[in-house]
């Protein structure tokens, strides 16, 4: 079983929608989760951090953890083209573990 | 903003030769952190570093792989003998705090291509 595991993508929404990024993991020791976005060939940028159960929003993303499913995800309302990347799940235990990402694609 | 910097951005290197990689990390963050990605693949933990000790390894870590911080503001990554497989980005990532909630900024990366 994968430590982080993500929902297998592609996963294309056309402009405008909501994008649903789901992530589960292993480790009921982590106690920290993030999201990263990455485009081809560059680091990974933070998106999001969340710890606690619940719903966190921050401008057009929201994360939502749910640490009795050990479940995460990362909703992306009026998704834009500017969005299409890999996004990347972390769950932090001291070292991050990552998911293998979901590549998303946005069209016009 | 305070942002973690790498050197080199690419590094061509023959089999078998030793690299070093450089990484600044964010001037007041105590917590180092090297990962690997290689081409198509997931990042990879491999080693994190703090008051001059390596915290916590993985098994990608191996004796061929060292850490140091040479001075007060570089963190290196040293592969002694590289290997065709080695060829990766490497990303230095710094932490503030090393609690289970801190927050790792990650640098640009640094592009290893072993031939």
């Amino acid at each position: 079983q994968k430590e982080v595991e993500q929902n297998s993508g592609p996963l294309s929404v056309p402009e405008g929608a909501i994008a649903s990024l789901n992530c589960t993991y292993s480790d009921r020791g982590s106690q920290s989760f993030f999201w990263y976005r990455q485009y081809s060939g560059k680091s990974p940028e933070l998106i999001m951090s969340i710890y606690s159960n619940g719903d966190k929003e921050d401008g057009r993303f929201t994360a939502q953890l749910n640490k009795a499913s050990q479940y995460v995800s990362l909703l992306i309302r009026d998704s834009q083209p500017s969005d299409s990347a890999t996004y990347l799940c972390a769950a932090n235990a001291g070292k991050s573990t990552f998911g293998d990402g979901t590549t998303l694609t946005v069209k016009p | 903003e305070p942002e973690v910097t790498q050197t080199p951005s690419h590094q061509v290197t023959q089999m078998g030769q030793e690299v070093i990689l450089r990484c600044v990390p964010i001037s007041n963050h105590l917590y180092f952190y090297w990962y690997r990605q290689i081409l198509g693949q997931k990042v990879e933990f491999l080693v994190s570093f703090y008051n001059n000790e390596i915290s916590e390894k993985s098994e990608i870590f191996d004796d061929q792989f060292s850490v140091e911080r040479p001075d007060g503001s570089n963190f290196t990554l040293k592969i002694r003998s590289t290997k065709l497989e080695d060829s990766a980005m490497y990303f230095c990532a710094s932490s503030q705090l090393r609690t289970r909630t801190d927050t790792q900024y990650f640098g640009p990366g640094t592009r290893l291509t072993v031939l």
